[in-house]
């Protein structure tokens, strides 16, 4: 089967730097995406790696290790709005489209 | 450019009954994905349609289908309702192609009483 691990809650405070870690066993990879999904509002798109390495987007950075089935979501500078649930998921099959497989979600909590 | 619409948003049903959800992707996207979302299981793949044609499909009983019309606007239906199907069915839309994006609708939560 898949397996998606992420932790299921973080607390940091606002101003600080947070880093969410998502580990993936999984049949095949084609990709890791990272969403942020505020309470009863739809994921939105936040980052993808498909390659060994760092992505950097604003406050927002993502890591891979294809080697160790590890990544991690960097977020600097805490904002009261990045309190949300961050959502890991991996595109299974070795090419092609398919659908995304997802973790449980870190539910992060920003603190003043 | 509108987003994932996805219709209605809240629906309660009673245990035996069936429903239907609708989504309408983004315009000119012709994949759209369908997610149960639950609190203790989180997001988990239903089936996927790509050019009105199931391409995939994930571990879910027969109850749970769906369909895409040729405008790609997709339909699911789930019947036979059970309390366990109270959920947050979210849908998802994206270009088909090889590591592109899915973009979410707001989905519809569906209670089971």
């Amino acid at each position: 089967g898949q397996n998606i691990d992420q932790p299921t809650e973080m607390t940091a405070t606002e101003g600080a730097i947070v880093q969410i870690n998502c580990t993936y066993q999984t049949s095949g990879f084609n990709g890791l995406f990272w969403y942020q999904q505020h309470a009863g509002e739809a994921p939105t798109f936040l980052s993808y790696n498909v390659l060994d390495g760092l992505e950097e987007k604003g406050r927002f950075s993502s890591f891979l290790s294809r080697s160790k089935g590890y990544s991690y979501l960097l977020l600097k500078e805490l904002q009261m709005k990045d309190s949300a649930s961050y959502l890991c998921a991996v595109r299974v099959a070795p090419s092609g489209n398919t659908p995304l497989v997802f973790g449980k979600g870190t539910r992060l909590s920003v603190i003043a | 450019k509108a987003g994932v619409t996805q219709t209605p948003r809240y629906l309660i049903k009673t245990r035996g009954q069936q429903v239907t959800l609708s989504c309408s992707p983004i315009s000119g996207h012709r994949s759209v994905s369908w997610y149960q979302q639950t609190p203790g299981q989180g997001l988990q793949f239903l089936f996927e349609y790509f050019s009105e044609t199931q391409r995939n499909k994930g571990n879910f009983p027969g109850r749970f289908s769906g369909r895409q019309f040729s405008n790609s606007r997709s339909e699911m239906n789930v019947s036979t309702l059970e309390l366990g199907d109270s959920a947050l069915y979210l849908c998802a839309s994206s270009l088909g192609d090889r590591n592109t994006e899915a973009f979410f609708g707001q989905g519809t939560r569906l209670t089971v009483v």
